[in-house]
C-alpha cells in the first residue's frame, strides 16, 4: 500500500534562511511525488512533481525538492523563506503505473516563518 | 488564471439529510476527483471520474455517495443519507488528460453534519 509520512507537524524559520519540509514515501512501483501548498482559505495548490530523471526538481515561487530513492525521501526546500511562504504543505504521491490520478496525501506541515 | 471553484463553501445538514455539494472544474480538464479532510486528519481520495465513468473509488467511497457531471461544467458530489463522521471539507481537483498528476483544487465545502 502507498504511504507518505510528513514526520513535523510543523516547522518554524526566520526570514531569509533556508527551509526544509521533510517526506518519506512507501510505494510499490516507481513512485510519483508531489508537494502541495494550502493557504488559509484556499484550495491545495500544485508545487512540484518528480516523475523520472533529474533528483532535483524546481519548481514555483523558488521552491526544490530532492528526491532520495534510497532514503525514500522527498523533502521540499527553499534556500531562503519567505514571511509569505508561511503556509501548510503537503506532500502526496501517486502509483506511476496508475491512470486514475489518485494521490495519496502525507498529514500536512505547517511552516511558519518570522521576520 | 482559472480556477476550480466549489458550492457551497460551508454546508450545515442534519443527520440522514442527502447533501449535494457542487463543483465547476477547470474548462479544458477532463479528469475529475474528490478528495475529503476530515479536521485535524490528511486529505484523503475519494474516487476519480473521466468520460462519464468512475475511474477509482476508495474503500470510503460506498453506496451512500455518487458523482454525476450532469452538464457540460458541473461535478456533484451527492451523499444520500449523511452521517456525522462525513463531517468534513471536500475538495473537488480537475486535471487534463495526460497529466493527471497535476491536479488543481477549488477552495472546498465545509460540511458539518449535526
Amino acid at each position: 500500500a502507498q504511504s507518505v509520512a510528513q514526520p513535523e507537524d510543523q516547522v518554524n524559520v526566520a526570514e531569509g534562511n533556508p527551509l526544509t519540509v521533510k517526506c518519506t514515501y512507501s510505494v510499490s512501483g516507481n513512485p510519483y511525488l508531489f508537494w502541495y501548498v494550502q493557504y488559509p482559505n484556499r484550495g491545495l495548490q500544485f508545487l512540484l512533481k518528480y516523475i523520472t530523471g533529474d533528483n532535483l526538481v524546481k519548481g514555483s515561487y523558488g521552491f526544490e525538492a530532492e528526491f532520495n530513492k534510497s532514503q525514500t525521501s522527498f523533502h521540499l526546500k527553499k534556500p531562503s523563506a519567505l514571511v509569505s511562504d508561511s503556509a501548510l504543505y503537503f506532500c502526496a504521491v501517486s502509483d506511476g503505473s496508475s491512470n486514475t490520478g489518485k494521490l495519496i496525501f502525507g498529514q500536512g506541515t505547517t511552516l511558519q516563518v518570522k521576520p | 488564471e482559472p480556477e476550480v471553484t466549489q458550492t457551497p463553501s460551508h454546508q450545515v445538514t442534519q443527520m440522514g439529510q442527502e447533501v449535494i455539494l457542487r463543483c465547476v472544474p477547470i474548462s479544458n480538464h477532463l479528469y475529475f476527483y474528490w478528495y475529503r479532510q476530515i479536521l485535524g486528519q490528511k486529505v484523503e481520495f475519494l474516487v476519480s471520474f473521466y468520460n462519464n465513468e468512475i475511474s477509482e473509488k476508495s474503500e470510503i467511497f460506498d453506496d451512500q455517495f455518487s458523482v454525476e457531471r450532469p452538464d457540460g461544467s458541473n461535478f456533484t458530489l451527492k451523499i444520500r443519507s449523511t452521517k456525522l463522521e462525513d463531517s468534513a471539507m471536500y475538495f473537488c481537483a480537475s486535471s487534463v488528460a495526460g497529466d493527471t498528476d497535476t491536479q488543481y483544487f477549488g477552495p472546498g465545502t465545509r460540511l458539518t453534519v449535526l
